[in-house]
C-alpha cells in the first residue's frame, strides 16, 4: 500500500543547530512530494514541493529537501534553526493519478530551545 | 485574496447529534478536499470534490458521513449521529487545478 513514514515524532534542538527530518515513502511509480508546516494555532502551510527536475528543492524560510529516488526518501533540512521554527512538520506525497490525493505522514514535532 | 475558510473553528456536539462543517475554497478554486486528523496521527484523506461532483470518496466512512460541494456556496462535510470516535480536526483544502493544495485552519470537533 502507498504510505508515507516519518520516523522522528518529536525533535528538540537548540537554536543554531542543524535540522534533518526523515521522510520515506513506499510506492514504485511516479510520486510528488511535499513538506508542510503547522505553526502553533495556525493552519498547514506548504514549505516546499517536488514534482520533477532537480532533486534538491529549496523552499521558504531557508528549508530544503532532497529527493533520493533509490532510497524512497525526501528528507527536510535546515542548516541553522531558529526558535520561530518550533512547529509540527508533515511530509506528504501524492502517487501517480489524475489528481493530487495527498497522503500524509504522522508528523514530527520540532521544539527549538532558545 | 482570502485563504481557505472553514467554520466553525470549534464545534461541540453530544453523541447522536449531527455535525455540519463548512469550507469556503479560495476564489477561483474548483477542487476541494477534506482530511481528518485524529489525535497523534497525520491527516487522512477523506473525499475529493469538484463543483457538484464527488470525484473520490474512498477515504470516507461508509456510514454517517457525507460531503457536498454545490454550485453555489461552501462545501459541506456532514456527520450524522456523531460518536466519540468522530472527535478530530477536520481540514479542508482547495486547489485551482490538480497540483498544490491550500489548507484551511481546520474545524476541531469534540463529541461529548
Amino acid at each position: 500500500a502507498q504510505s508515507v513514514s516519518q520516523h522522528n515524532h518529536h525533535v528538540i534542538l537548540s537554536e543554531a543547530a542543524s535540522l534533518e527530518l526523515g521522510c520515506n515513502y513506499s510506492y514504485g511509480g511516479t510520486v510528488n512530494l511535499f513538506w508542510y508546516v503547522q505553526y502553533p494555532g495556525q493552519h498547514l502551510q506548504l514549505l516546499l514541493k517536488y514534482f520533477s527536475g532537480d532533486p534538491l528543492v529549496k523552499g521558504i524560510k531557508g528549508f530544503e529537501a532532497e529527493f533520493i529516488k533509490s532510497k524512497f526518501s525526501f528528507n527536510l533540512r535546515k542548516p541553522s534553526v531558529q526558535w520561530s521554527d518550533t512547529a509540527e512538520y508533515f511530509c506528504a506525497a501524492s502517487f501517480s493519478g489524475g489528481y493530487q490525493k495527498v497522503t500524509f505522514g504522522t508528523g514530527t514535532k520540532l521544539q527549538v530551545i532558545p | 485574496n482570502a485563504g481557505v475558510m472553514q467554520n466553525p473553528r470549534h464545534l461541540v456536539r453530544r453523541r447522536g447529534q449531527e455535525a455540519r462543517l463548512r469550507c469556503s475554497p479560495m476564489k477561483g478554486h474548483s477542487h476541494v478536499y477534506w482530511y481528518r486528523q485524529l489525535p497523534e496521527e497525520g491527516l487522512k484523506f477523506m473525499v475529493y470534490l469538484q463543483k457538484e461532483n464527488i470525484i473520490d470518496e474512498s477515504g470516507m466512512p461508509k456510514e454517517r458521513f457525507s460531503a457536498e460541494f454545490p454550485k453555489e456556496g461552501p462545501s459541506i462535510l456532514r456527520i450524522q449521529q456523531v460518536v466519540r470516535g468522530d472527535s478530530a480536526a477536520y481540514f479542508c483544502a482547495s486547489s485551482p487545478d490538480t497540483n498544490e493544495q491550500f489548507f484551511g485552519p481546520g474545524t476541531r470537533l469534540t463529541v461529548l
